[in-house]
């Protein structure tokens, strides 16, 4: 079984929708991130969690809200989808125990808004 | 503001080629910089590098990170179609914040 786990894999939907992309993991991490992949860009950080009730911004959170509803459940939501929000978006981890700050990451959610 | 440029942004090279990839940043307060492979889907670690000249080493890949002039290399030798994929570069900007700032990647295909 994979270690860090997203749903859905794939979701079309259309704008003004409200959408929720899910995240877990059994890796017992306590930093859990949410990133999006746009072609040309790179990984974007959205937000991240250090910790249950612990919510950061990331650099480009504007249009998304998460939720840190457990140390191994991480959501992300867009409370009302719009095209440009269309890419590739991937789930993290890490933990302060590994010393090198590997990242795990999802398989990740490909999100198409109309 | 924090950036990580990566180059070239695509490469096409022939099996048993050896090819270099390059990472360059400005951040503040520099902690680490991570490598990682993408392929058709998520990212995989490769390499954590912290200090200067010291060379990461697995297999075929290498990487090496010069703090000075704010740059890091990712060297793969005698290539394979395995190794086709997206290579990303990652720097931590500050300590103690996990946070990481990736660049665009470079794209790397070899053909057999």
């Amino acid at each position: 079984d994979a270690d860090v786990t997203q749903t859905p894999r794939n979701r079309i939907t259309k704008t003004g929708k409200r959408i929720m992309l899910e995240c877990s993991q059994t890796k017992g991490h306590d930093r859990m991130y949410w990133y999006r992949q746009d072609p040309g860009l790179g990984l974007r950080l959205i937000y991240y969690s250090f910790d249950v009730k612990d919510i950061n911004k990331g650099e480009i959170s504007d249009g998304y809200s998460v939720s840190r509803q457990a140390q191994a459940k991480f959501s992300l939501s867009l409370e009302s989808a719009i095209p440009n929000q269309t890419a590739l978006y991937f789930c993290a981890t890490s933990d302060l125990r590994i010393s090198y700050n590997e990242q795990f990451f999802g398989p990740g959610t490909r999100l198409t808004v109309l | 503001e924090d950036k990580v440029v990566q180059s070239p942004l695509s490469l096409v090279v022939h099996e048993g080629d050896t090819v270099t990839l390059n990472c360059s940043y400005e951040v503040t307060n520099f902690r680490s910089l991570l490598w990682y492979k993408q392929e058709k889907k998520a990212p995989t670690f490769l390499f954590m590098l912290t200090s200067s000249g010291i060379e990461k080493k697995s297999g075929r890949l290498s990487s090496i990170l010069d703090k000075k002039e704010l740059f890091s290399i990712l060297n793969i030798t005698a290539t394979q179609t395995g190794d086709s994929a997206v290579y990303l570069c990652a720097v931590e900007p500050s300590s103690g914040t996990y946070k990481y700032i990736f660049g665009t990647g470079t794209r790397l295909k070899v053909l057999a």
